[in-house]
């Protein structure tokens, strides 16, 4: 099973909304991703947990708030966004979060903020 | 500065043409890896390869293949005979060993192979 799964797909939220984006992994990987991507554009980095433990936060507004409860789950909380935060979010896994192990990546949210 | 640099924006081909796609990389590290990712018009990112620094032999993986030049520092990617189905835009990412666990993306190539 190499299927990093998110839901929802899709979600309409408005600006004074609060929503979490899920991902979930049953691969054994110890890091996960949160990425946002903007049409046309490449995957920004926004979070890496490694172990469970928040290893890298790429100066992402605190309107976004990631939590991993266990080594299979990862969440991005969302709270007063802006219709510039509509995007593609991307969560992934990897085995060890190494330089050298590739990324699973699940098929996104799009993220529209109305 | 561009760690990843993927000049060619849009490609289109006919079916049954071969097409290159492009990747430059810069990084001072020794150790690196370089990834290509596919992403379909469905959004999920598919990996492809994965090449460490100190291995330059080409690979070929059916209709695939990679030619990673460390003189050039490019890792360029080959479709022999597209498909339809080649359609999407494909990612060239970096890892250094000095930045662990993140991927430098290129800005990516939407390829169209028309039928």
């Amino acid at each position: 099973d190499t299927e990093v799964t998110q839901t929802p797909k899709h979600l309409v939220m408005g600006m004074t909304n609060k929503k979490s984006l899920k991902c979930e992994q049953h691969m054994g990987h110890r890091a996960m991703y949160w990425y946002k991507q903007k049409a046309k554009k490449p995957p920004e980095l926004m979070f890496v947990y490694s172990y469970e433990k928040l290893s890298i936060n790429e100066s992402v507004p605190s309107r976004f708030s990631p939590e991993c409860p266990n080594s299979s789950l990862l969440n991005l909380h969302l709270h007063a966004l802006q219709p510039e935060d509509s995007a593609l979010y991307l969560c992934a896994s990897s085995q060890t979060g190494g330089v050298n192990t590739e990324a699973f990546f699940g098929q996104g949210t799009r993220l529209t903020v109305v | 500065a561009q760690k990843v640099t993927q000049a060619q924006t849009e490609i289109s081909v006919v079916e049954k043409e071969d097409v290159t796609l492009d990747c430059v990389y810069e990084t001072r590290d020794t150790t690196y890896y370089l990834f290509w990712y596919k992403q379909p018009p469905s959004g999920e990112l598919v990996f492809l390869i994965r090449r460490n620094s100190f291995d330059e032999q080409n690979e070929i993986s059916g209709r695939y293949s990679w030619n990673f030049q460390k003189s050039t520092s490019s890792f360029n990617f080959t479709i022999t005979a597209s498909q339809v189905v080649d359609s999407a835009v494909y990612f060239c990412a970096l890892s250094e060993v000095n930045t662990g666990n993140q991927f430098y993306f290129g800005t990516g190539t939407s390829l169209t192979v028309i039928p």
